[in-house]
C-alpha cells in the first residue's frame, strides 16, 4: 500500500496564500505522475492539477490555472501545491493523489488522507 | 467538459443484495476509460475499477463494471456490511476529467 501523507491547509482570507505539501514513498515521485485533488464535503471530487513523473508538463482546471502551481522535488519525496489569490469557492478537502504510470492516465490509484483548505474572512 | 449523472442518488439494501449503480456521460467517453471509486465517512476515495471494466488491485471480485460510450454500470454482487458507502465515477478519457455527484448505498 502506497502511503501518501499530506501537510499544510487551514484558514485563510480570500486573496491569501497557501502551500500543500504531500510526502511520498521514495519511488513514488520520479515514477509516477502525480495529481491534485478537491472535494467540497457532500459533493463530487474535482480534478485540480497534474505533473508527469518528471516533473515536466504541469496542468491545471480551469478554475484555478494561473493562482495554483504544482510542483514536486524528487530529492524530497515532495509534491506540492502552491495556492494564491485564495476564493471562498476554493474552500474543499483537497487530496493528493497517485497515478497508475509514468505519463498520467487521470485516474487515481492512491490517495493522501485529505487536508481542509478553508477561504473565508 | 463531460457531464456524468449518477443513478439512482441513494440506493438502499440489505447485506447479501445486488447493488446496480448507473452513470451515464453527457458525451462519449473517449476508449471506455471510467472510472469507479468507493468512500466512506472521513476518507478519500478508493479506487474499484478503470477502463470501465479492469479492477484495480486487491479489490474483491463481488465488484464489476460494465458499459460503453455513454452508459456505464457498476455491479456489486453480494453487498458485505463493508460496501455500504458513497461510489463515484469518472472519466478518464478527456480533459477536464470530471466526477459524478455520487451514489450512496445505505443499509435498508
Amino acid at each position: 500500500q502506497v502511503h501518501l501523507v499530506q501537510s499544510g491547509g487551514g484558514v485563510v482570507q480570500p486573496g491569501g496564500s497557501l502551500r500543500l505539501s504531500c510526502a511520498a514513498p521514495r519511488l513514488t515521485l520520479g515514477s509516477y505522475a502525480m495529481h491534485w485533488v478537491r472535494q467540497v464535503p457532500g459533493k463530487g471530487p474535482e480534478w485540480v492539477a497534474t505533473i508527469s513523473y518528471d516533473g515536466s508538463n504541469p496542468h491545471y482546471a480551469d478554475s484555478v490555472r494561473g493562482r495554483f502551481t504544482i510542483s514536486a522535488d524528487n530529492s524530497k519525496n515532495s509534491l506540492y501545491l502552491q495556492m494564491n489569490s485564495l476564493r471562498t469557492e476554493d474552500t474543499a478537502v483537497y487530496y493528493c493523489a497517485r497515478d497508475s504510470a509514468p505519463l498520467p492516465r487521470y485516474y487515481f490509484d492512491h490517495w493522501g488522507q485529505g487536508t481542509l483548505v478553508t477561504v473565508s474572512s | 467538459e463531460i457531464v456524468l449523472t449518477q443513478s439512482p442518488g441513494i440506493l438502499s439494501l440489505s447485506p447479501g443484495e445486488r447493488a446496480t449503480l448507473s452513470c451515464r456521460a453527457s458525451q462519449n467517453v473517449i476508449y471506455n476509460y471510467l472510472a469507479w471509486y468507493q468512500q466512506k465517512p472521513g476518507q478519500a476515495p478508493r479506487l474499484l475499477i478503470s477502463g470501465a471494466r479492469s479492477r484495480a488491485a486487491g479489490i474483491p471480485d463481488r465488484f464489476s463494471g460494465s458499459g460503453s460510450g455513454t452508459d456505464f454500470t457498476l455491479t456489486i454482487s453480494r453487498l458485505e456490511p463493508e460496501d455500504f458507502a458513497v461510489y463515484f465515477c469518472q472519466q478518464h478519457g478527456s480533459s477536464p476529467w470530471t466526477f459524478g455527484l455520487g451514489t450512496k448505498v445505505e443499509m435498508k
